[in-house]
């Protein structure tokens, strides 16, 4: 079955340190998701990204973070400068071009930790 | 502002009994959907609910939209220890060109006890 692949599981950073998250959604899908998660609390979406370019973005997603797909497989979160309140479970999700009907496939997550 | 209210937050049921969680939203929306997530796991669709009266079972599991409510609900029946787990709720935010701006509700941690 088709899934959702992020990597790292788990990413250590220091505070003011670049990080990339990396993706690789489903195959045929065309539309791509950042969610993050932090601990014990509920998932917030963060942006949204279709033919190229950001569709929608929440208040999350300020100036510090950007979103690529640099090669048509992989979509990629970047944090340029993280700090502690960053740390949290960061989800990739995609979805096929329904988009009414369609629902959005989870990966695994990054649990990203900023010390 | 878009706001998904869930309760309870916390339920604690007995296996064999049956339990609702119920998922409030503040403005109309056309889609409802629920997700499981275990402990250190990602988001597990169980359900996309469309329409006003749409109703989807999956075994024990049992979700049911009202729009005009603004009302989704969850329905567990004669649980078992398998569901315990974090159960959301999400809501399309109305008007998004993009269908994956999803409003989650803050989640329904369920623990089912022998």
């Amino acid at each position: 079955e088709p899934e959702v692949t992020q990597t790292p599981s788990h990413q250590v950073t220091q505070m003011g340190q670049e990080v990339i998250l990396r993706c690789v959604p489903i195959s045929n899908h065309l539309y791509f998701y950042w969610y993050r998660q932090i601990l014990g609390q509920k998932v917030e979406f963060l942006v949204s990204f279709y033919n190229n370019e950001i569709s929608e973005k929440s208040e999350i997603f300020d100036d510090q973070f950007s979103v690529e797909r640099p090669d048509g497989s992989n979509f990629t979160l970047k944090i340029r400068s993280t700090k502690l309140e960053d740390s949290a479970m960061y989800f990739c999700a995609s979805s096929d071009l329904a988009p009414v009907w369609a629902e959005a496939f989870f990966g695994q997550g990054t649990r990203l930790t900023v010390v | 502002e878009l706001k998904v209210e869930q309760n309870p937050l916390f339920l604690s049921m007995q296996e064999g009994k049956n339990y609702t969680i119920y998922c409030n939203y503040s403005t109309t929306s056309d889609r409802l959907y629920w997700y499981r997530q275990d402990p250190g796991k990602s988001l597990e669709s169980l359900f996309v609910l469309l329409s006003n009266g749409a109703v989807k079972q999956e075994g024990r599991l049992m979700a049911s939209l009202d729009t005009k409510a603004r009302l989704s609900t969850l329905h567990i029946t004669a649980a078992v220890h398998d569901l315990s787990a974090t159960y959301f709720c999400a809501v399309a935010v109305p008007g998004g060109g993009s269908q994956g701006n999803l409003i989650f509700g803050k989640g329904t941690k369920l623990s089912v006890k022998p």
